[in-house]
């Protein structure tokens, strides 16, 4: 059984930058042809997916986040990370990764992360 | 302003049915790409129900099933109980944005 176990500080300040990783464990974060994906979920309901990674660590940014955004993939640590620079306000949400198990369907996700942007 | 438009809340009684719509448009479900649900309950990461337009993952009740026509795809649950009180999600691929798009989710409530 696949399970995605995301890590990372709840409150950023303005301006700074958002860090967070999710680790796989149950399969190769390699294996397959995966994408491994974040997605966030604003105050309020709405679900954004704001980027993925292939295992090959190709990533592909949403296009309203991509100035700010770097994914990366780490397969020796299953784990593949999300940077998020210059972060405001509007950041603030509840932060997923999960698989894209092909099809396009999230199959599998993390138990998600809230993540507040403050000073 | 979500890509795809769903109805903001639905509501049905134990043992109706009740449909939850999601229209899209021409470059994301008329463009042909697969639909896929979500169940979301308080406070839990969202849940896979239906993939590639009508497919239930293992473990997914036949009550939940799911049908996509044109630019919309619709949820449909039979047999409402209260369990299924929860947050639905649709979500497919846009080319123009070159990735997946969202609905803006669907509160159901079981009267």
């Amino acid at each position: 059984q696949v399970q995605l176990q995301v890590s990372g500080p709840g409150l950023v300040r303005p301006s700074q930058t958002l860090s967070l990783t999710c680790t796989v464990s149950g399969g190769s974060i390699s294996s397959g042809t995966y994408n491994w994906s974040w997605i966030r979920q604003l105050p309020g309901r709405g679900l954004e997916c704001i980027g993925y990674i292939s295992y090959t660590g190709t990533p592909y940014y949403s296009p309203s986040l991509e100035s700010r955004l770097i994914l990366s993939v780490d397969t020796s640590k299953n784990q593949f990370s999300l940077k998020l620079t210059s972060v405001t306000a509007a950041d603030t949400a509840v932060y997923y990764c999960a698989r894209d198990g092909g099809g396009g369907a999230f199959d599998y996700w993390g138990q998600g992360t809230p993540v507040t942007v403050s000073s | 302003q979500s890509v795809l438009t769903q109805p903001p809340s639905v509501s049905g009684a134990p043992g109706q049915r009740v449909t939850i719509s999601c229209t899209g448009s021409s470059s994301n479900i008329g463009a042909n790409y697969d639909v896929h649900w979500y169940q979301q309950l308080p406070g839990a990461a969202p849940k896979l129900l239906i993939y590639g337009n009508t497919n239930r993952p293992s473990g997914v009740p036949d009550r939940f099933s799911g049908s996509k026509s044109g630019t919309s795809a619709s949820l449909a649950i039979t047999g409402l109980q209260a369990e299924d009180g929860a947050d639905y999600y649709c979500q497919s691929y846009d080319y123009s944005l070159s990735g997946s798009v969202f609905g803006g989710g669907t509160k159901l409530t079981v009267l």
